[in-house]
């Protein structure tokens, strides 16, 4: 089972709101984690997108509009990405990523249409 | 404005060697930690390799360890990745990226594997 899973696709309305998931296997607690997130448009390098553990250990990514915001589902043991007021160019694939055991793991990311 | 430059990547044989430079510019690079992550063709991304500022900290991901070496010249802003008994499977877009958290990323160099 993969550390990190995210699903593979996920489609929605401009204007709406889309939440995306980042799930931590079973045994690995999200509690001890700082997620981060990543956005990366077609031909183009990811961008850092901001970082999320608590309410008090939190970070925006600089220029990153306050439209992007983290949160976590503790019972679901998931890390989540919610993006308001979807506009077009908020298509394309997120990644999810923690440190775990002195190493870096991507999730598998999330393709993002809005349509 | 925070800048990182690739280059070194291109055709290289199964077997065979290539050397990743990481051009840094605008930020204080001895201070930060650096990465390299790998995205192959179509697929999601890898972490491959981190070093902490001072070159004293360095993980590898499990796939490369052992056939890469990570290094950096503080007093020429430059990160290095030294790849040895390259694999079809290694074939990519190699990025380096600033700190723990990978911010910013660079436009990445391709690096491909085949014979």
């Amino acid at each position: 089972q993969a550390v990190l899973t995210q699903p593979a696709s996920l489609s929605a309305s401009p204007g709406a709101s889309a939440s995306l998931t980042c799930t931590l296997r079973s045994g690995i607690n999200i509690g001890t984690y700082r997620i981060y997130w990543y956005q990366q448009k077609p031909g183009s390098p990811p961008q850092y997108l901001l970082r999320y553990k608590s309410d008090s250990d939190k970070q925006q990514g600089s220029g990153v509009p306050s439209r992007f915001s983290g949160s976590k589902d503790a019972s679901a043991n998931a890390g989540i990405l919610l993006i308001s007021g979807l506009q077009s160019e908020d298509e394309g694939d997120y990644y999810c990523m923690i440190w775990h055991s002195s190493a870096c793991v991507f999730g598998g990311g999330t393709k993002l249409t809005v349509l | 404005e925070m800048q990182l430059v690739e280059s070194g990547g291109g055709l290289v044989q199964p077997g065979g060697s290539l050397r990743l430079s990481c051009a840094a510019s605008g930020f204080s690079f001895s201070s930060n930690s650096m990465s390299w992550v790998r995205q192959a063709p179509g697929k999601g991304l890898e972490w491959v390799s981190y070093i902490g500022g001072g070159s004293r900290t360095i993980y590898y991901a499990d796939s490369v360890k052992g056939r890469f070496t990570i290094s950096r010249d503080n007093a020429k802003n430059s990160l290095y990745l030294q790849m040895n008994s390259l694999r079809v499977e290694d074939t990519g877009v190699y990025y380096c990226a600033k700190s723990d958290f990978f911010d910013p990323w660079g436009q990445g160099t391709l690096v491909t594997v085949s014979s």
